[in-house]
């Protein structure tokens, strides 16, 4: 099994629609919880985090953590054909660690 | 400075050449991290520093790849003798360990290219 796991796609939403991000880890003392954003060719850009259960929002987008099923997944709300990209889950393991464990993203693809 | 940097952008070497990557993290960020991207794939953890010392490298594929930190500042990727399968981006991120959450910022990243 792997540490953190995505489903690799693509994901196909029209534009205006919710497109829906899960994210699956193996670690149960993982702490937080980071959405990075990946277009092609470029680096990763943070844009959400999440540390405790429940939903943190940020404009479009909503970050749902529930740490008792162990997944993490962002939702975007109002999909943009800028929204296309491939979306990288991150997780931190417990206190003393600063090692990161990306999952292998997902590919989102906004259709106009 | 305002950002992760990374030298050179772009590589191309000969096949059993040596090479050096080099990262300069953001200021003050004492956390600092080297992942491995193939075309197509995910990010592969290679190793990170804790200051200078580096309490997990176990991402780095064989004794061919080292990495160092001096000063708490620079990073410096090595990797000796290379082959076909070292190409890639290499991307360097970093990190402050102060507060509760330690969002990483990544560089460009290094495209090295081995014939």
């Amino acid at each position: 099994q792997k540490e953190v796991e995505q489903n690799s796609g693509p994901l196909s939403v029209p534009e205006g629609a919710i497109a829906s991000l899960n994210c699956t880890y193996s670690d149960r003392g993982s702490q937080s919880f980071f959405w990075y954003r990946q277009y092609s060719g470029k680096s990763p850009e943070l844009i959400m985090f999440i540390y405790s259960n429940g939903d943190k929002e940020d404009g479009r987008f909503t970050a749902q953590l529930n740490k008792a099923s162990q997944y993490v997944s962002l939702l975007i709300r109002d999909s943009q054909p800028s929204d296309s990209a491939t979306y990288l889950c991150a997780v931190k393991g417990g206190s003393g660690t600063y090692k990161y464990i990306f999952g292998t993203g997902t590919r989102l693809k906004v259709l106009a | 400075g305002a950002g992760v940097s990374q030298s050179p952008s772009n590589k191309v070497t000969e096949k059993g050449k040596d090479v050096e990557l080099r990262c300069d993290p953001i200021s003050g960020h004492t956390a600092l991290y080297w992942y491995r991207q193939r075309l197509g794939q995910g990010l592969e953890f290679l190793i990170y520093f804790q200051g200078n010392s580096a309490p997990d490298k176990s991402g780095l594929p064989s004794d061919r790849f080292s990495a160092e930190r001096t000063g708490e500042s620079v990073s410096t990727l090595t990797i000796q003798r290379t082959q076909q399968e070292d190409s890639a981006v290499y991307l360097c991120a970093s990190s402050s360990t102060s507060g509760s959450y330690n969002e990483q910022f990544f560089g460009p990243g290094t495209r090295l290219t081995v014939l």
